[in-house]
């Protein structure tokens, strides 16, 4: 069936590093993908979207591109403030069904 | 707008008890689903619905729980009798008029404690 797996946490970076956090699925068909960040103590929150091959997504400096060919929606930022620090979730949507990857924690230190 | 709102936002109760979690969606979104999130086992899909008709409840957990939406507005998840093992954040979400390439907009959760 299908599936996200993202890179385990937790993920931790200095202030203005590089970030890229892994994410690859499997399924049939063409899905839509979506990360969300989620902050303490809130819902998740769309932070971008993709819906078809090489469609790229931005959001507040992160970006990802919908790699068909590897499967993949890597999330990358040039440099991560410590306001970052949060649970970061790729997804996959399709045929009325949604799946979430396991999460990514990731702590941005001063 | 208003966002998708839960109430209430913490629930502490003894084991046995009824528990009822409520959602308000977002005005002119007609897809609601409830979510589950532990540190063991992530976010789970509990159910959802799709103007009004539940279309997949195979993530619930057992006969304990229960999902309704009486209107196109809201839902209520009803777990009875509860049991310790059900503590987690709930977390319910809507989202437009398709599954497939709509983002979903999350509540703020209800964390609920089962003593």
């Amino acid at each position: 069936g299908d599936s996200v797996t993202q890179m385990e946490g937790p993920v931790t970076l200095s202030e203005e590093a590089f970030l890229t956090i892994n994410c690859t699925y499997t399924a049939t068909g063409y899905p839509s993908l979506f990360w969300y960040v989620q902050y303490p103590g809130e819902g998740l929150q769309l932070l971008l979207k993709a819906t078809k091959a090489d469609d790229k997504g931005s959001n507040k400096g992160f970006e990802a591109t919908y790699r068909k060919e590897t499967t993949s929606f890597h999330l990358e930022k040039g440099s991560v403030q410590v306001s970052d620090s949060a649970v970061y979730f790729c997804a996959l949507s399709q045929n009325d069904k949604i799946i979430f990857g396991k999460g990514t924690r990731l702590h941005i230190l001063p | 707008d208003a966002g998708v709102i839960q109430s209430p936002r913490h629930e502490v109760t003894e084991m046995g008890q009824e528990v009822t979690l409520r959602c308000k969606l977002i005005s002119g979104h007609n897809s609601l689903f409830w979510y589950r999130q532990t540190m063991m086992r992530g976010l789970e899909l509990l159910i959802y619905f799709n103007n009004n008709v539940p279309i997949d409840d195979s993530g619930m957990p057992e006969d304990r729980f229960s999902a309704k939406m009486p209107n196109a507005s809201f839902s209520t998840l009803k777990i009875q009798p509860s049991e310790p093992r059900d503590s987690a954040v709930y977390f319910c979400a809507s989202s437009g008029d398709s599954l497939s390439n709509q983002p979903q907009h999350f509540g703020d959760g209800t964390r609920l404690s089962i003593l």
